[in-house]
């Protein structure tokens, strides 16, 4: 059964501090990983990984994928408030499913002004 | 604005009623999904479509029905409501799978009392 485990589940930290997200990922037959921002109502999408080691960036958020150790990381630095949400790190189903998303749980991220 | 559009955006229901949730894309999008989200989890599969007239289950289809009668329109229809059912439900659409990113509607939030 595809598994995709998010830590920490939560995390509160003050405007201008550096986070870390991590999501470890168990797929059969590993395509991407996505990355979403989900605020009050749908997720939007941040970054799609396919090959490990080459980062992705945009702005004050990068992420970067390691499929060896099966693993990617959202960082986001220079926090602000409005980086509030729910981070969301999904990998598409195994069987197919025209690429139906497996999720995580997601980190419930709080930064405090 | 383009995109994927949710009526409705609330609604109760009393056990054994039925509703159909509508989801409507003009973005001329081949692949449609409907998604649950219950508190604290990530999204779960529940149906999805590649084209008009094709549909397959996701990982929960357990007490849901859908069909695609044409490109735009993908309803999802609760037969018989249980509180089991309650939570928010997004559909998204994507022009081929994960490789161009979905885009969700805003969610339907429904409560099974």
């Amino acid at each position: 059964e595809d598994k995709v485990v998010q830590s920490p589940l939560s995390l509160v930290v003050h405007e201008g501090d550096t986070v870390t997200l991590n999501c470890s990922y168990e797929v059969t037959n590993f395509r991407s990983l996505l990355w979403y921002k989900q605020e009050k109502k749908a997720p939007t999408f941040l970054f799609m990984l396919t090959s490990s080691g080459i980062e992705k960036k945009s702005g004050r958020l990068s992420s970067i994928l390691d499929k060896k150790e099966l693993f990617s990381i959202l960082n986001i630095t220079a926090t602000q408030t409005g980086d509030s949400a729910v981070y969301l790190c999904a990998v598409p189903l195994s069987g197919g499913g025209a690429d139906g998303l497996t999720f995580g749980k997601g980190t419930h991220l709080i930064i405090q002004p | 604005n383009a995109g994927v559009t949710q009526t409705p955006k609330f609604r109760i229901l009393k056990i054994g009623q039925s509703m159909t949730l509508q989801c409507a894309q003009d973005m001329n999008h081949n692949y449609m999904y409907w998604y649950r989200q219950d508190p604290g989890m990530g999204l779960k599969l529940i149906y999805y479509s590649v084209g008009a007239g094709i549909t397959d289950k996701g990982e929960v289809p357990n007490g849901y029905n859908v069909s695609r009668s044409t490109t735009e329109d993908f309803p999802l229809r609760l037969e018989l409501a249980a509180p089991s059912q309650t939570s928010v439900y997004f559909c998204a659409s994507s022009p081929s799978g994960t490789l161009y990113g979905y885009t969700f509607g805003s969610g339907t939030r429904l409560t099974v009392v």
